[in-house]
């Protein structure tokens, strides 16, 4: 089945970067863009960027422009997404999110990922 | 940007109930490129209504979506105990994607 699973829970140091991955299974891993959204503890969804899995073309939200980095391996159908010089405001949970239909930048996402907990704390 | 305002904040209602939750967009989403997810504690949100009125995959059809421009509805017809959780709207026609802040729809 369709699934996005992605790495497991990461504590840092402020000014540390983080590195989160989000492996696509069942479906063709290059047609269907991907999505990075993230929660702070009780708060709502944030949307960080965009990847195409394809040719790696990407477009970040101006709020992370300089310290996010979203990359792919079409080898493993593994997307990633590196957050840096962190600060406790970056305490959040991370999802990757695939677009519902393929080949398809503007759409609704339909597949998340579980979810990744990044906790910045000294 | 666009700014989606969601009301009410928090709607308190009992299983059976009508539910109606709004969206408001600071500008006009192109082409009703507007969504709507359901998130419960602890877990990813889902995808109940995209392009403003179609409903995704294996969505009860209790779940609907209206509206146009700037102003959406989701409308949950009858209450069932599993509803009871946080709503997001977001629309996705122009960069950057942006969610509404929530509704908490809660048990009475």
């Amino acid at each position: 089945q369709v699934q996005l699973v992605q790495s497991g829970a990461e504590v840092k140091k402020p000014g540390a970067s983080v590195k989160v991955s989000c492996k696509a299974s069942g479906y063709t891993f290059t047609s269907y863009y991907m999505h990075w959204v993230r929660q702070a503890p009780g708060q709502g969804l944030e949307w960080m960027g965009i990847i195409n899995p394809s040719g790696g073309s990407t477009s970040y939200a101006q709020k992370f422009q300089g310290r996010v980095t979203m990359t792919r391996d079409t080898s493993t159908s593994t997307v990633y997404m590196e957050l840096s010089s962190l600060r406790s405001e970056d305490t959040a949970v991370y999802y990757c999110a695939r677009v519902r239909w393929l080949l398809r930048r503007f759409d609704a996402f339909d597949i998340w990922g579980q979810g990744t907990m990044v906790t910045v704390s000294s | 940007e666009i700014v989606l305002t969601q009301s009410p904040g928090t709607l308190s209602l009992s299983p059976g109930e009508r539910a109606t939750l709004s969206c408001r967009a600071s500008q006009s989403v192109s082409s009703s490129y507007l969504a709507w997810y359901q998130q419960k504690p602890g877990q990813a949100p889902r995808l109940l209504i995209y392009g403003a009125s179609s409903r995704a995959t294996g969505i009860p059809d209790r779940f609907s979506g209206s509206g146009s421009g700037t102003d959406f509805t989701l409308t949950i017809s009858r209450l069932e105990p599993e509803d009871f959780a946080v709503y997001y709207c977001q629309q996705y026609g122009s960069s950057p994607n942006t969610f509404g802040q929530g509704t908490k729809l809660e048990i009475k």
